[in-house]
């Protein structure tokens, strides 16, 4: 696709359970970010790959964190035992390569712990 | 780490009107990009910018690495351009800071 295709779009999960969160990011993209938006605030670095290894994952809250990029594509963003200061937009990003690119956002999924 | 700060945090603006952003940032920096959210949620890359002048149709911006600041300027502003401003930077790699960005509401 022309862009940085995020799904689902939306998520709500109860307390408890595990969600994946799927980024498909610009073909040819070697970089690929997943950043965190809480409500009203900038967006926050979560964990960084190129191609596919996972160059940075600083920014993980926790070890209920992980994320992979198995094949150096499409990457899957993994939340185990969702608790409810993880409601957030969760944001993917590609760029074609190194740190001076300019970065292409997805649409977000917006996840929702009740 | 680096910090940044947008000025001003809100700013209404009547349709074709002029507006100038502000980013100051804490050190100094290999990388830096706009962006605007708009109220959808979307982040649409403006500029990437660590120095210079860059222009874009209405938009245009300016990066003063030595003073540590950049400047997105806006002319004749219209309602779609109504949204979240960002300003993102990097020091010495990828890991691009953002800014709690400025909220423009440009009124028909």
């Amino acid at each position: 696709g022309a862009g940085v295709s995020q799904s689902p779009r939306y998520k709500v999960a109860k307390r408890g359970q595990d969600v994946a969160l799927r980024c498909d990011p610009i073909s040819g993209h070697v970089s690929l970010f997943w950043y965190q938006q809480a409500l009203g605030q900038g967006p926050e670095f979560l964990t960084y790959f190129q191609n596919e290894a996972q160059l940075d994952k600083s920014g993980l809250p926790s070890d209920r964190f992980f994320a992979e990029r198995p094949e150096g594509s499409v990457s899957t963003l993994k939340i185990q035992r969702t608790q409810q200061e993880d409601s957030a937009v969760y944001l993917c990003a590609s760029s074609l390569g190194g740190y001076n690119s300019p970065l292409h956002f997805g649409n977000g999924t917006r996840l929702t712990v009740t | 780490g680096i910090q940044v700060e947008q000025s001003p945090p809100d700013l209404i603006l009547q349709e074709g009107a002029n507006s100038t952003l502000r980013c100051n940032f804490s050190d100094s920096v290999n990388n830096l990009q706009w962006f605007h959210q708009n109220p959808w949620g979307q982040l649409i890359n403006l500029f990437y910018i660590p120095s210079g002048t860059k222009q874009n149709g209405r938009l245009s911006a300016t990066t003063v690495a030595t003073e540590r600041y950049s400047l997105l300027y806006i002319s004749s502003s219209q309602t779609t351009d109504s949204g979240v401003y960002f300003c993102a930077v990097a020091s010495s790699n990828y890991k691009l800071t953002f800014g709690k960005g400025t909220l423009l509401t440009v009124n028909p």
